[in-house]
Parts: structure tokens; C-alpha cells; sequence
């Protein structure tokens, strides 16, 4: 079957590092996603990572190992705009992807 | 630029009347179509996909169906709602041919069943 697991929730505070992680096991693997997407709006794009290792974009990094069926996304420099649900998802062999149910991040001053 | 749009943004509809969400994409050619169905505190639920014109998967069986009768137009649609039915609507597009492609979301469209 395919599963997906995430924390349901976590709380940081303004300007610390957050990682939320994500195990997968999947019938099929091309990649994942991170997404992020704030109360009541549509996700946006965060990440991809398709090889293992970690990937840097700004503040935001992403790290896969696909051996272990592990991601995490490491948010630095909290910052208030950062509380949102963060999505994790696995592109399988086709044109599907596969959600978590997601990560609520609350970040407090 | 590439622009997706949803309406309505919020519907109420009672038990047992019937659906219709519309989804259009601007800007680009043949997008693969997505319809996501997100219940309250979970993850996105796959719902429909379409690589083409007339061309739709269903990945849940269910008394929801789903269309492309245009290239960049994507709908919806139900005979008769359930409250089951409730939830956040999300159409996606992304890029044309299997692959890993970005999926870009529209505004959504909540609705409450009655």
C-alpha cells in the first residue's frame, strides 16, 4: 500500500530551526515534494529532490534519502509568515502524487 | 504567464442536489489536469487526473465524475451530493508528458454540504 506519515503538529519559536520530517513507502518512486500551503489557500511549491542528499534554497533546505524512505524539510530564521501546514508528497512512476496529510507549524514570538 | 482559475470559491449546497466546479488554465498547451478533494486536517486526496482532451483516470471510485470537454478546461461534477461530499476543492495543472513537474494549484473551492 502506499503511506505517507508526518507529524500532525509541531511549534517552534520566531527565528529558531524547525525540521519536519517524512517517511514513504510507495509502490514507485521519481521523486517528492514539499509543499507548503497557509490556512484556507492553495499549496505552493517548496521543493523537489530526486537524488539523495540535501538541497538549499534560501531559507528552506530539503534532504532525501530514498534507501531509508526519509525527507525532511529544515526551516531556519523562523519567521511569523512561516506558520502554515507543510505537505509532503511522492511523485510515484507515473503522473500521480501521493500526499501526506501535513504538518501544522505554529511559530510563536 | 501561466494562470489557473477556480469558481465558485465558496459553495453551500444541500444533501442530494447536484455539482459542477469549473477549473480553467491560461498560458499554456495539453496541461496534465488534477482534481484534489482535501478534507478538514488531511492530505490531498487524488480525485480525478486527465493527460488530455477527453481523456480522464479516476483514482476513487464514487459518485463524483469528472470532464475535459477544451484542452485547458477541467470540471467537476456530481448527480447527487453526499455529506461526504464536504471539503476543499483544489484543480492543479502541470506540465505537459509523465515526469516530474511542479503541479500548480488553483484557489480552491470550499464546499459545504447540508
Amino acid at each position: 500500500g502506499q503511506n505517507i506519515d508526518q507529524p500532525t503538529e509541531m511549534t517552534a519559536t520566531e527565528g529558531a530551526i524547525v525540521q519536519i520530517n517524512c517517511t514513504y513507502q510507495t509502490s514507485g518512486f521519481n521523486g517528492l515534494f514539499w509543499y507548503q500551503q497557509h490556512a484556507g489557500e492553495a499549496p505552493t511549491f517548496l521543493s523537489y529532490n530526486v537524488l539523495d542528499g540535501l538541497e538549499e534554497k534560501g531559507r528552506f533546505s530539503s534532504f532525501l534519502s530514498r534507501s531509508k524512505g526519509y525527507s525532511y524539510l529544515l526551516l531556519k530564521e523562523l519567521q511569523m509568515k512561516d506558520s502554515a501546514s507543510y505537505l509532503c508528497a511522492v511523485e510515484r512512476s507515473n503522473y500521480q502524487l501521493i500526499w501526506g496529510a501535513g504538518t501544522k507549524l505554529i511559530i510563536k514570538p | 504567464s501561466q494562470t489557473i482559475h477556480q469558481w465558485p470559491a465558496t459553495l453551500v449546497q444541500p444533501v442530494g442536489s447536484p455539482l459542477s466546479l469549473e477549473c480553467t488554465v491560461e498560458g499554456t498547451s495539453n496541461p496534465n489536469l488534477y482534481w484534489y478533494r482535501q478534507a478538514a486536517g488531511r492530505g490531498l486526496q487524488l480525485l480525478f487526473y486527465s493527460v488530455g482532451i477527453g481523456q480522464i483516470s479516476s483514482e476513487v471510485p464514487q459518485n463524483l465524475s469528472a470532464s475535459r470537454p477544451q484542452d485547458r478546461q477541467f470540471i467537476l461534477s456530481s448527480k447527487k451530493l453526499l455529506l461526504s461530499d464536504s471539503g476543499f476543492y483544489l484543480c492543479a495543472w502541470s506540465e505537459e508528458g509523465a515526469g516530474s513537474y511542479e503541479q500548480f494549484f488553483g484557489p480552491g473551492t470550499r464546499l459545504t454540504v447540508l
